[in-house]
């Protein structure tokens, strides 16, 4: 996984309730991503970063916030879950210059 | 029109056979093309990368690019039961980051 870990790995809320996300990398990659994966659309960007407080919108960005205050470290918050946001979340980190991406294990989340 | 579209399958191949697993994108600044591997509730692996038109090898796999009539592909050789996975094509335009994904093809290798 190339020195990524999510957490929670796995994670069942109510609708309505903010749920955040964590994203932890150790080999100081300056790009990290968020997709969720739904079936029939595939992988999705939600958000991304170039650098520390530095971010910009997917094309699924609605409902979804982001913070990156540490390298390592890329949060994605939905600030009131709802019942669509159900879905796999994935975290990637991209080296600089290329554009190749790496992915974390996941996160499944569920909001009843 | 997605912009990147594969056929979502299942396709099913025997055990030994080469599987042939197809993509085509729409934007035409496209230079940048990606092959995952996603085994069922795993993260999706990098399998394969090209960049210039023609072929590229990486042990029984084989990337095949074309831009001109705008596809890429994919074979193995010698297919594996191991192989059978969701495929992932990806692309981007020369130093853009953000990577667009088709829906992904489901290879199952019959032994």
């Amino acid at each position: 996984d190339a020195g990524i870990t999510q957490s929670p790995r796995h994670k069942v809320t109510e609708t309505g309730t903010p749920v955040t996300l964590r994203c932890h990398q150790t080999e100081n990659h300056r790009y990290m991503y968020w997709y969720r994966q739904d079936p029939g659309h595939g992988l999705r960007l939600i958000h991304y970063s170039y650098g520390v407080k530095d971010t910009d919108k997917g094309e699924v960005s609605d409902g979804y916030s982001v913070s990156r205050s540490k390298t390592e470290d890329f949060l994605l918050t939905l600030e009131s879950a709802t019942s669509s946001q159900t879905s796999v979340y994935f975290c990637a980190i991209g080296l600089a210059g290329q554009e190749t991406q790496y992915f974390g294990p996941g996160t499944r989340l569920l909001v009843l | 029109q997605k912009e990147v579209e594969q056929n979502s399958g299942p396709l099913s191949v025997p055990e030994g056979a080469i599987a042939s697993l197809n993509c085509t994108y729409s934007d035409r600044g496209s230079q940048s093309f990606f092959w995952y591997r996603q085994y069922s509730g795993k993260s999706p692996e990098l399998i394969m990368s090209i960049y210039s038109n023609g072929d590229k090898e990486d042990g029984r796999f084989t990337a095949q690019l074309n831009k001109a009539s705008q596809y890429v592909s994919l074979l193995i050789r010698d297919s594996q039961p191991s192989d059978s996975a969701t495929y992932l094509c990806a692309v981007t335009r020369f130093g853009n980051e953000k990577l667009t994904f088709g829906t992904g093809t489901r290879l199952t290798i019959i032994p």
